[in-house]
């Protein structure tokens, strides 16, 4: 089956600081999401992103679906950004069928 | 602010009792799914529902799990006899039309002791 790798696994950021997280994915797909998942373990969508560029006020998303890959980048990063982060793709040949990646650990210190 | 309702938000249940954990969408979708997080891992799929029938399911799914919309909005996902492995953080998910992203519910974190 289709492989979803993030990189990286954790990161620390001091608040303010600017950051980008990748999600690298093996086969074709037809979807591509980014997830946020606070303390209370609520995954909250923060872009549908099969191809190209989205921006939400701070975050910003960038896929690449011919070289496979995603980025998605935090600016100014606040504590309350802190948590993980999940990319999942719908692989060409599924139906349905979300793969997640492992999830990026981000802590924003004050 | 998810818009998909679950409940039990938590639940503790003694091994070897019947759950059912419960999807209460807002709006009527076509498309429902059900993940499950164990404390730590990824996310992952248990089944997808269209129509009322189940169109895909993972290796997880066995027989002790099952689901159905029994009254057409309620979307539920029974698990017959929990084991401590099934304690985790299950999510139900819905897609409005194919081809659009997933949005999911707010969670029920499952405990078997």
């Amino acid at each position: 089956g289709i492989q979803v790798e993030q990189s990286p696994p954790d990161l620390i950021l001091q608040e303010g600081a600017n950051s980008t997280l990748r999600c690298n994915f093996s086969d074709s797909v037809n979807n591509l999401q980014w997830f946020h998942q606070n303390p209370w373990g609520q995954l909250i969508n923060l872009f549908y992103i099969p191809s190209g560029t989205k921006q939400n006020g701070r975050l910003s998303a960038t896929t690449v679906a011919t070289e496979r890959y995603s980025l998605l980048y935090i600016s100014s990063s606040q504590t309350t950004d802190s948590g993980v982060y999940f990319c999942a793709v719908l692989p060409t040949d599924s139906w349905g069928k979300l793969q997640f990646g492992a999830g990026t650990q981000v802590v924003v210190t004050p | 602010e998810p818009e998909v309702t679950q409940t039990p938000s938590h639940q503790v249940t003694q091994m070897g009792q019947e759950v059912i954990l419960r999807c209460v969408p807002i709006s009527n979708h076509l498309y429902f799914y059900w993940y499950r997080q164990i404390l730590g891992q990824k996310v992952e799929f248990l089944v997808s529902f269209y129509n009322n029938e189940i169109s895909e399911k993972s290796e997880i799914f066995d027989d002790q799990f099952s689901v159905e919309r029994p009254d057409g909005s309620n979307f539920t996902l029974k698990i017959r006899s929990t084991k401590l492995e099934d304690s985790a953080m299950y999510f139900c998910a819905y897609q409005q039309v194919s081809g659009y992203g997933y949005t999911f519910g707010s969670g029920t974190r499952l405990t078997v002791v």
